[in-house]
C-alpha cells in the first residue's frame, strides 16, 4: 500500500515567519502534486513536480521533488494570513503500475496569525 | 473555462430521503471522480469514471450510486444514508486516466448533513 505521510500535521505561526511542510513515502511516484484547500472550498492545484530533484517556485512558495521521487517539500517564505489552509500533497503512481489513483498525503493544516 | 461546478453547495437530508449531487465540467476532461472528505482530513476516493465508464469503485456502500450521463456530467445518487455519511463530497476531473494526466481540478464540494 502506498502511503504519503505529511509533517507537521498542524502548524500555527505568526505572519512573516517561514515554514516547511514535508511529504514522505517509501514508494516512487511518477509525479507529485501540491494542493491548498481553504475552509468550505475544494482543493486547488498549486504545482506539479515531475523530475527527481526538481525545484519549482510560485511567488513565496518553493516546491522540491526528492531525487528518488519518493518525497517532496513545500517551503513558504514570509507567510501571510492568506496562506492559511489545508495543504495536501498527492502522488501519481508510476506509469503502468497496478493502479492509477492519486495517493493523497495525510494533510498539513496551516494557520497564519496576523 | 477551468471550473468544476457542483450543486447543491449544502444539503441536509433525512435517513429515508433520496437526493442527488450534481457535477459539471466543460474542460473536455475524460476522467471524473467522486471523493468524500471529513473535516481536516484528506479526500478519500469513492468512484472514478473514465470515458463515461466506471473504472473504480472503492468498495463504496450501495446507498451511494454514481452515474455519468455524458462526458461533462457526473451525478451521485444518495439513498438511505446514515449520519456517519455526513461529510464534504467533492467532484473532480482530470484530463486523462492512466495516461499521466492526473492533475485534478476540484469543485467547491457539497456539504452533506444526514439527520
Amino acid at each position: 500500500t502506498q502511503l504519503l505521510e505529511q509533517s507537521p500535521q498542524f502548524l500555527s505561526i505568526q505572519e512573516g515567519e517561514n515554514l516547511t511542510v514535508y511529504c514522505n513515502s517509501s514508494s516512487v511516484f511518477s509525479s507529485l502534486q501540491w494542493y491548498r484547500q481553504e475552509p468550505g472550498e475544494g482543493p486547488v492545484l498549486l504545482v506539479t513536480v515531475v523530475t527527481g530533484g526538481e525545484v519549482k517556485k510560485l511567488k513565496r512558495l518553493t516546491f522540491q521533488f526528492g531525487d528518488a521521487r519518493k518525497d517532496s517539500s513545500l517551503h513558504i517564505t514570509a507567510a501571510q494570513p492568506g496562506d492559511t489552509g489545508l495543504y495536501l500533497c498527492a502522488g501519481a503512481p508510476p506509469y503502468g503500475g497496478a493502479t492509477n489513483k492519486l495517493i493523497f498525503g495525510t494533510g498539513t493544516l496551516l494557520a497564519v496569525q496576523p | 473555462d477551468t471550473e468544476v461546478t457542483q450543486t447543491p453547495k449544502h444539503l441536509v437530508m433525512g435517513m429515508t430521503n433520496k437526493k442527488s449531487l450534481k457535477c459539471e465540467q466543460h474542460m473536455g476532461h475524460r476522467a471524473m471522480y467522486w471523493y468524500k472528505q471529513k473535516a481536516k482530513k484528506p479526500p478519500e476516493l469513492m468512484f472514478v469514471y473514465s470515458y463515461e465508464k466506471l473504472s473504480i469503485n472503492e468498495s463504496v456502500p450501495s446507498r451511494f450510486s454514481p452515474e455519468c450521463p455524458n462526458s461533462s456530467l457526473l451525478n451521485l445518487h444518495l439513498h438511505a444514508l446514515q449520519p456517519e455519511d455526513s461529510a464534504l463530497y467533492l467532484c473532480a476531473s482530470s484530463q486523462g486516466w492512466g495516461s499521466g494526466n492526473t492533475e485534478a481540478f476540484f469543485g467547491q464540494g457539497t456539504r452533506l448533513t444526514v439527520v
